[in-house]
Order: C-alpha cells, then sequence, then structure tokens
C-alpha cells in the first residue's frame, strides 16, 4: 500500500531533549515536507525536500532540522524541543514539487508532540 | 511569507443546506489546492485548479479559482454528514516549492 508512515504519532518530551520525528515513503516520491498543525493556524510548512540532499526552509523552520539522506526518509529533529513546538505533525510527499499542476500531496497521519 | 485567509471558521449546518467556503490572499498562486481533513487522519487532496476563471466539479462540490488567481471557492450542494470535516485550501507559488495552507474551516453537518 502506498503511504506515508510518521514515528511516533504520539510524544510527551520535557524542555531540551531532543528528539527525532521519523518519516519514510515508499512511492519514490521526489519532494517531501513537514508542516505542523495548529488551532487557527491552519499547516505551516517547516521544511521541504527536492531531492536527496536538498533541503529548504518553509515559513517556520526555526528550532527544527531536517536530513535527506535517502530518498524514501525524510526525519524532523528537534535539538532542543521547548514548549511552544507542542503541535501536530504532519510529514507529506508527492512525486514532484508543489508548483507542478499534477503534484498530488500524500500524507502522513500525523504526530501529536507535546513539550512540557 | 503569503497568506491565505479562509472564511467562515466554523460552519454547523442541516442536511441538505447548501454551504459556500471562501479562500482569500493579497497574492497571486500558480495553482490552488483542496482538501478534506478528518479527525487523527491527514488531509485528503480533493481537487487542484490551475486556470484563472476555471471551475472543476467532484459530485456535489463545486471549485472555482478566481480570475486573477488570487482566490477560491468550494460550494456544497445539498450537504450530508459525511462531508463533514476540516476543509483546506493551499496555494503553490511565490517563491520555492512551497506550498501554503489556509486556516482551514470546519465544517459539521448535522442530521
Amino acid at each position: 500500500e502506498a503511504q506515508v508512515t510518521q514515528n511516533p504519532r504520539y510524544l510527551i518530551t520535557v524542555t531540551g531533549k531532543k528528539l527525532t520525528v521519523t518519516c519514510s515513503q515508499n512511492m519514490n516520491h521526489e519532494y517531501m515536507s513537514w508542516y505542523r498543525q495548529d488551532p487557527g493556524l491552519g499547516l505551516r510548512q517547516i521544511y521541504y525536500s527536492m531531492n536527496v540532499e536538498v533541503t529548504d526552509k518553509g515559513d517556520v523552520p526555526e528550532g527544527y532540522k531536517v536530513s535527506r539522506k535517502e530518498k524514501r526518509n525524510f526525519p524532523l529533529i528537534l535539538e532542543s524541543p521547548s514548549p511552544n513546538q507542542t503541535s501536530l505533525y504532519f510529514c507529506a510527499s508527492s512525486r514532484q514539487g508543489v508548483l507542478s499542476g499534477a503534484n498530488v500531496l500524500t500524507f502522513g497521519a500525523g504526530s501529536r508532540l507535546t513539550v512540557l | 511569507t503569503q497568506l491565505l485567509e479562509q472564511s467562515p471558521q466554523f460552519l454547523s449546518i442541516q442536511e441538505g443546506e447548501n454551504l459556500t467556503v471562501y479562500c482569500n490572499s493579497s497574492s497571486v498562486f500558480s495553482s490552488l489546492q483542496w482538501y478534506r481533513q478528518e479527525p487523527g487522519e491527514g488531509p485528503v487532496l480533493l481537487v487542484t485548479v490551475v486556470t484563472g476563471g476555471e471551475v472543476k466539479k467532484l459530485k456535489r462540490l463545486t471549485f472555482q479559482f478566481g480570475d486573477a488567481r488570487k482566490d477560491s471557492s468550494l460550494h456544497i450542494t445539498a450537504a450530508q454528514p459525511g462531508d463533514t470535516g476540516l476543509y483546506l485550501c493551499a496555494g503553490a507559488g511565490g517563491g520555492g516549492n512551497k506550498l501554503t495552507f489556509g486556516t482551514g474551516t470546519q465544517l459539521k453537518v448535522e442530521l
């Protein structure tokens, strides 16, 4: 089954304790992206990647890091989490970049992160 | 940063009613998409509109892209409980390969 898999789905952590949210897709997609979703703000893009070793900042990259060493994986790293990073996080992928009118973005099920 | 404002933010209606959701921006987008999201899941793409003035229909849902490619609307005819969910518009363009999402419209259709 074609899908985007995120782990963990739920995580409660404390301020300053480094964590990684993994994202993997099995569709050989070029484009991958991370979003955070907060009430009343919709989804905001954190980072995106057009291909292996190519990453770019989205609208809210502060406090996050990403890497794209393999085409299928795009982990999101919080080096020193803070309470304002408490949110619902989504990973998504598509065959090509979002500027293509034929782009179909497939989302993972989400990872709910709470930072105390 | 491009902004997409959706209205209304919340909408609660009875089965059989019609409704329209608006997505507005001061920025021009190369394409605009509409997604629906249900609790505990990621958004799912409903439609992509590319040309200014374009109208697309998906059963009881009608999507329109503004002539200037700055705004869009989603009209649902004879809403059903299965239409309940969070509706998100998303615009592509404006520098980089970024997709900017709207603020969302939470729709609840009751029997």
